[in-house]
């Protein structure tokens, strides 16, 4: 298993701002992913975060709006950035389990809201 | 795009009754989980099923895996308030790609 922490867990923020989320896993792990969960909604998918190259966006989502870093195998930051109100939010992050089960552990979210 | 339909959407029950979740899809997967997210928290995985026909047990939970693994469903016996969360169900697919269900909010009462 993993733990993996994030910071902040919650904030408030004013619209057209820009907000970095912060990953922290305990151990090196190769697979690392960003979701969204918006209010009493199921998990989406934004990108795959890759160690030393750029993210992998998934449709409906991209750089310049969620620009995310992954610098080492241990740590990963999302950033929302011009934030509007439907940017409020849960945001995830999520390592995998080896052996290509796609089995994943998730962080305790980062509660956004944007006035 | 695969998707994964769960039923109900909300369930509220009391204490000691029995339940059951559908995870329902059109697409093949090479593997199912299910998670349990409770309020303010990541989802935790539960189970993980591969083999289509497939049983788990985990304590008051059963899980079974479709013999198509195309579908899947959670029974809860004799639940509790401990039980109450958003169940999901999520499907690894082609690409390797994990798509999760659209949920299942569960409340347990006294």
């Amino acid at each position: 298993s993993a733990v993996i922490s994030q910071k902040p867990s919650r904030d408030i923020c004013q619209r057209g701002t820009s907000l970095t989320i912060q990953c922290q896993v305990d151990s090196q792990v190769t697979m690392m992913f960003w979701y969204r969960q918006q209010p009493g909604q199921s998990l989406t998918l934004i990108a795959t975060a890759n160690q030393g190259s750029e993210a992998t966006y998934e449709s409906g989502f991209v750089i310049d709006k969620f620009p995310i870093s992954r610098p080492n195998l241990t740590f990963s930051t999302l950033t929302v950035s011009n934030m509007s109100p439907e940017d409020s939010s849960i945001y995830l992050c999520s390592v995998g389990v080896s052996g290509g089960t796609g089995e994943l552990f998730f962080g305790e979210g980062s509660r956004l809201t944007v006035l | 795009t695969q998707l994964l339909e769960q039923s109900p959407q909300f369930l509220s029950i009391q204490e000691g009754e029995n339940l059951t979740v559908y995870c329902n899809s059109s697409s093949v997967f090479s593997s199912l989980q299910w998670y349990r997210q409770e309020p303010g928290e990541g989802p935790v995985l539960l189970v993980t099923v591969v083999t289509g026909g497939e049983v788990k047990k985990l304590k008051r939970l059963t899980f079974q895996f479709g013999d198509a693994r195309k579908d899947s469903s959670l029974h809860i016996t004799a639940a509790q308030p401990g039980d109450t969360g958003l169940y999901l169900c999520a499907g690894l697919g082609t690409a390797s790609k994990l798509t999760f269900g659209t949920g299942t909010r569960l409340q347990v009462t006294l």
